[in-house]
């Protein structure tokens, strides 16, 4: 096992498009989480996966955001009518339970002109 | 609900140096403590975590933190940097009881070290 993987790397895209990112975790990890991170500041939590139930989302998930970890597997990170304020590093992170280390992907930083 | 500051933005040192960075929460339960550190356009990686037990928490490349439940706080300190430890380091909180699983983390403290 590689750790996660998120796909894309890098995305540019107009302003009003959609775009969809993925995360493919650890595989025996059960838990999966999405994060976005601005310049300057921490990760921002914005949703959690137990297997395939969404169990936690954040303030900040608008409803042109959405997320599914349909098989409980890989995870799809979804925005609608991107805005430029939605531009970020969308990070990604597996682990096995609460009290157990979160390992990061690398991010999909998006850039929204 | 938690929240986590890191009371300094920027940490510049020489090499060599010993280094604190510093890290409070607040909390209204008891709570699992993690330093993650952040390499330029690169994920999070888990320098030491505090779960129990010690209060002296040993982790990855000489790094170290002390716990203290009295003054929420969880300083990460390093006796003698090198150039490579320059990133930025991020502290973070969740909750022990797994009620809201999720990591809860400072702004961020951004580490340079100086030849």
């Amino acid at each position: 096992d590689t750790g996660v993987s998120q796909d894309p790397r890098h995305k540019i895209t107009k302003r009003g498009q959609n775009v969809t990112f993925r995360c493919d975790p650890i595989s025996e990890h059960n838990r999966l989480y999405w994060y976005r991170q601005t310049l300057g500041q921490g990760p921002e939590f914005l949703t959690y996966f137990q297997n395939e139930a969404q169990l936690e989302k954040s303030r900040l998930l608008s409803d042109r955001f959405s997320a599914e970890r349909p098989k409980g597997s890989f995870s799809t990170l979804e925005i609608q009518r991107t805005e430029q304020g939605d531009s970020a590093m969308y990070l990604c992170a597996s682990r096995g339970g609460p009290s157990t280390e979160a390992f990061f992907g690398q991010g999909t930083r998006l850039t929204v002109v | 609900a938690q929240s986590v500051t890191q009371l300094d933005s920027q940490v510049p040192v020489f090499e060599e140096a010993p280094v604190e960075l510093r890290c409070n929460y607040s909390s209204s339960v008891s709570v699992y403590l993690f330093w993650y550190v952040q390499y330029p356009n690169q994920g999070l990686q888990l320098l030491l975590k505090y779960l129990s037990g010690s209060t002296l928490v040993k982790g990855i490349n000489g790094f170290e933190a002390e716990f203290n439940k009295s003054q929420t706080s969880f300083h990460l300190r390093k006796p003698s940097v090198h150039i490579s430890d320059t990133a930025e380091y991020f502290c973070a909180v969740s909750d022990q009881r797994g009620g809201s699983e999720k990591l809860v983390f400072g702004k961020g403290t951004k580490l340079t070290v100086n030849p």
